[in-house]
């Protein structure tokens, strides 16, 4: 079973609205969370990066909230543009055996943005 | 400021075949990685390096070599091309490997589409 579930595993909708993802997670113990945005046929793109003591972090019109103790995420998306056609990735940082941390990459989110 | 460079962006391999993906990073970062990309599967960490001399293995190493001559360039080697390395290669910086601090996040290149026939 995957460490890091996204939901939904994709979604379409209308520029200039507004879209929520979902991120789940059982990685234990908890380091960091970030999402990442992916362009068709590019490398990832950081978007965010929170800690466990942290609960939102924006960047521009991306938010990002996390909850540690039900170990879920969300990343919204306000007024959405057709260049936010992406995979939205959430990937959590745990401490394996030795304190090396380690990053578990969930599958995306595929969001399309239509006019 | 490049950021990281990858080449070649695309290549088809016979199997048996050898070849060297090329990363470079001009950011002065200590840590580089390997990841490779299957369809509807998650990043998976090849190699990683810790500082120019220093690599270790991530999740799935076998069939590949890295090598951290310089701080500045990590290749990955294929010495025997299979049909399973059929993916999308991503080189990866990072100012740390927690990259937890101040908000560092890891900078990709934009990848390297390999086929093996």
């Amino acid at each position: 079973k995957n460490q890091v579930e996204q939901s939904p595993q994709s979604l379409i909708i209308l520029e200039g609205k507004n879209c929520t993802l979902q991120c789940n997670y059982t990685v234990s113990p908890f380091s960091n969370l970030r999402w990442y945005k992916q362009d068709t046929g590019r490398g990832p793109v950081s978007l965010t990066i929170m800690t466990f003591s942290e609960n939102t972090k924006s960047n521009g019109r991306y938010t990002a909230t996390l909850d540690a103790d039900t170990k879920q995420s969300s990343l919204h998306i306000t007024a959405s543009q057709l260049s936010d056609s992406a995979s939205y990735i959430c990937v959590v940082s745990g401490r394996n055996a030795g304190n090396n941390r380690k990053l578990i990459w969930g599958l995306g989110t595929s969001l399309a943005v239509n006019p | 400021n490049a950021g990281v460079t990858q080449t070649p962006k695309f290549r088809i391999l016979k199997i048996g075949q050898s070849m060297t993906l090329q990363c470079a990073q001009d950011m002065n970062h200590n840590y580089m990685y390997w990841y490779r990309q299957d369809p509807g599967m998650g990043l998976k960490l090849i190699y990683y390096s810790v500082g120019a001399g220093i690599t270790d293995k991530g999740e799935v190493p076998n069939g590949y070599n890295v090598s951290r001559s310089t701080t500045e360039d990590f290749p990955l080697r294929l010495e025997l091309a299979a049909p399973s390395q059929t993916s999308v290669y991503f080189c990866a910086s990072s100012y740390s490997r927690t990259a937890a601090v101040a908000n560092y996040g890891y900078t990709f290149g934009s990848g390297t589409r390999l086929t093996v026939v």
